[in-house]
């Protein structure tokens, strides 16, 4: 069974704060790491797929690196504004399970 | 609106009732994934289509659950005799299926099943 970890489970902060959090994935046999945002009552949606190690890959405020060989990725949001409020997924691609594996999501809130 | 889609967004049932939950996937899309969510959690993937062939079962898909995708447009998944514990958010993903490991998968909204 494949373990992936996120901290923290959740986290509140002011607008305008900057924020990070992590990915925590099997280092052995990585194919692929995705992150999704997924707003209360509203579908996942698809921030970012890394595949190399030392990936970095940006939208707007928000950031993603990759370390393949350490198993983990940072999610980095820059002056974090309330439409930020959203439970950020990530989820690991192996090459045994073949399928994407999710951890439980950090849950932000972004305090006006 | 050209995404995916997931009907019903809820449903509430008794124990032992059957339930059936349809997923209209983008529609040049040719692989379908079916995920079930429950609290504190994130998505478990249950099974998945290439086009219209099941590809994948995980080990969480009880003989009490079926899903089909007959013409390899859309996808119904059925649950029999249902339980307490299939109480959560099923949720549905389409991609184009041009890589397993890096193609984006496109969510629905879900549907939250409540389970009396």
């Amino acid at each position: 069974i494949l373990n992936v970890e996120q901290s923290p489970q959740s986290l509140h902060v002011q607008e305008g704060d900057s924020t990070n959090f992590t990915c925590s994935f099997p280092s052995s046999n990585f194919y692929a790491l995705h992150w999704y945002r997924w707003e209360t009552a509203k579908s996942p949606e698809a921030l970012f797929v890394m595949t190399l190690n030392g990936d970095e890959k940006k939208k707007g405020r928000i950031s993603a690196t990759l370390n393949t060989k350490e198993g983990y990725s940072y999610l980095y949001i820059k002056g974090s504004q309330p439409e930020d409020s959203a439970t950020y997924l990530c989820a690991f691609f192996s090459g045994s399970a073949r399928q994407l594996t999710f951890g439980s999501g950090t849950q932000l809130t972004v305090l006006p | 609106d050209t995404g995916v889609s997931q009907n019903p967004r809820h449903k509430i049932t008794k124990r032992g009732q059957n339930v059936t939950f349809r997923c209209d996937p983008i529609s040049e899309h040719n692989r379908l994934y079916w995920y079930r969510q429950t609290l504190g959690q994130g998505p478990e993937f249950l099974t998945y289509f290439q086009n219209e062939a099941q590809l994948e079962k995980s080990r969480l898909l009880s003989d009490r659950f079926s899903a089909e995708r007959p013409k390899g447009s859309f996808s119904t998944l059925e649950i029999q005799r249902t339980e307490q514990g299939d109480s959560a958010m099923y949720l549905c993903a389409s991609t184009l299926g041009l890589a397993d490991d890096t193609d984006t998968q496109y969510f629905g909204p879900g549907t939250r099943l409540t389970v009396l």
